[in-house]
């Protein structure tokens, strides 16, 4: 079964770091661009950072750039994202995320809320 | 970034009825290699989300022929033949043409 599996989230002081973590199962990870994709408590959709099959190209929203990193380790079919100075407006179901032209895989996702 | 605006955010429907959501981008999603990279995706309540449209026009696997993408350049549209009550959710447009990607606001489905 093709799958997306993440963990790591949970409730966090605002300032702190946490680190997401993303296992892909049936299919060939190492083949493909991997995202993390947010949804905020009452909004919308906000794509966060892709990373190419190999790691050479990271893209972040400006939200995060500089305070979040992706990363992967496809000998463990596994993408990370390390998120520090967390802030209130982090708090957000995080999705790990894959697409090409013969598929979309999407995880069932992590919560992080990030409160005082 | 390119920002990209759909309309209606909300979209009072009627079963069997059809219905569009517009999405229009800031900059054109023409890439260097002449693709248009503007796909739709679906969020149903409680749900993660899931692709309909790739590249404007191509319906993924699985996704009913009541579905179908059109536009170029700037302005594009996702058009339903006629609701059907499983179509409830949010609907998004997102750009992968340029970096970093961006999602539309969302447009809300509602029976």
């Amino acid at each position: 079964e093709v799958q997306l599996v993440e963990s790591g989230g949970g409730l966090i002081q605002p300032g702190r770091s946490l680190r997401l973590s993303c296992v892909a199962s049936g299919f060939n990870f190492r083949d493909y661009a991997m995202r993390w994709v947010r949804l905020p408590p009452g909004k919308g959709l906000e794509w966060v950072s892709v990373i190419t099959w190999n790691g050479d190209m990271i893209g972040y929203a400006d939200s995060v750039k500089g305070r979040f990193t992706t990363s992967r380790d496809n000998t463990k079919n596994s993408l990370y994202l390390q998120m520090n100075s967390l802030r209130v407006e982090d708090t957000a179901l995080y999705y790990c995320s894959t697409s090409s032209d013969a598929l979309d895989i999407w995880g069932q996702g992590t919560m992080v809320t990030v409160s005082s | 970034d390119v920002v990209m605006t759909q309309s209606p955010l909300s979209l009072p429907v009627t079963l069997g009825q059809p219905a569009s959501i517009s999405c229009r981008s800031s900059q054109s999603l023409v890439s260097s290699d002449g693709k248009t990279h503007l796909n739709w995706f679906q969020q149903r309540p409680g749900q993660s989300p899931r692709r309909l449209m790739y590249k404007v026009s191509k319906r993924d696997s699985g996704v009913p022929d009541r579905f179908s993408g059109n536009g170029s350049g700037t302005d594009f549209t996702l058009k339903f033949s006629r609701v059907e009550a499983e179509d409830v959710g949010v609907y998004y447009c997102m750009q992968g043409t340029h970096w970093p990607k961006t999602f539309g606001q969302g447009t809300k489905l509602e029976i």
